[in-house]
């Protein structure tokens, strides 16, 4: 069976850093792009940053830029992504999903709250 | 940035309908387009990808057609258990981009 299990979310102040972890099970992402989404509350999904399978190329949305790296661990079958320089508008459920695109395994998501 | 364009945003239906959902972008996807469902409180699920390639445990009532700005993903007899909010997502370029979401909704 297909697990991602994410970690590392939590409350943390405006400005602030949290490093997300994706840990898989059941499939080896070595051979996929790994993909992270989020949802605000009560909002709708929207892309954060993908990476490719060697993690030779790095995408992410322009509200992220310079602050979310994303990378990944293949060795240990894991997806991170460190959130720097956090802003209340980053509060959001971070899901960890496979693929470039037709995500079809998602994590259960890890929730970070940016507040003061 | 290609935007997404649902509509309607909520869809009031009662089981057994047929529903038609549309999504329109601002520019040419090409044939990477998909579709996900996502209930209250649960993860997103794929249910099309490709414009019309269901996904792995899809139900046939679940259909997906259009080409290059005008997508639409049917339903063609309701069930309870599709009552939910539908995402779609290109991937043609970067930024991938979703849809404001279509919220289907017992009458």
């Amino acid at each position: 069976e297909v697990q991602l299990v994410e970690s590392g979310g939590g409350l943390v102040q405006p400005g602030g850093s949290l490093r997300l972890s994706c840990a898989a099970s059941g499939f080896t992402i070595s051979n996929y792009w790994m993909t992270w989404v989020r949802q605000a509350p009560g909002k709708g999904l929207e892309w954060v940053a993908s990476i490719n399978p060697d993690g030779s190329e790095k995408l992410c949305v322009d509200s992220v830029k310079g602050r979310f790296p994303i990378s990944r661990d293949n060795a240990k079958n894991s997806l991170y992504l460190q959130m720097n320089s956090l802003r209340a508008e980053d509060t959001a459920l971070y899901y960890c999903v496979s693929g470039r695109y037709s995500h079809g395994y998602w994590g259960q998501g890890t929730l970070v709250t940016v507040s003061s | 940035e290609i935007v997404m364009t649902q509509s309607p945003a909520t869809l009031s239906v009662s089981p057994g309908e047929r529903v038609t959902l549309s999504c329109r972008a601002s520019q040419s996807v090409s044939s990477k387009l998909a579709w996900y469902q996502q209930k209250p409180g649960q993860v997103p699920r794929l249910l099309i990808y490709d414009i019309s390639t269901r996904a792995t445990g899809t139900p046939a009532r679940f259909s997906g057609s259009g080409s290059g700005t005008e997508f639409t993903l049917t339903i063609s007899s309701l069930q309870s258990e599709d009552f939910a909010v539908y995402y779609c997502q290109q991937a043609n370029d970067w930024p991938l981009t979703f849809g404001g979401g279509t919220k289907v909704e017992i009458k």
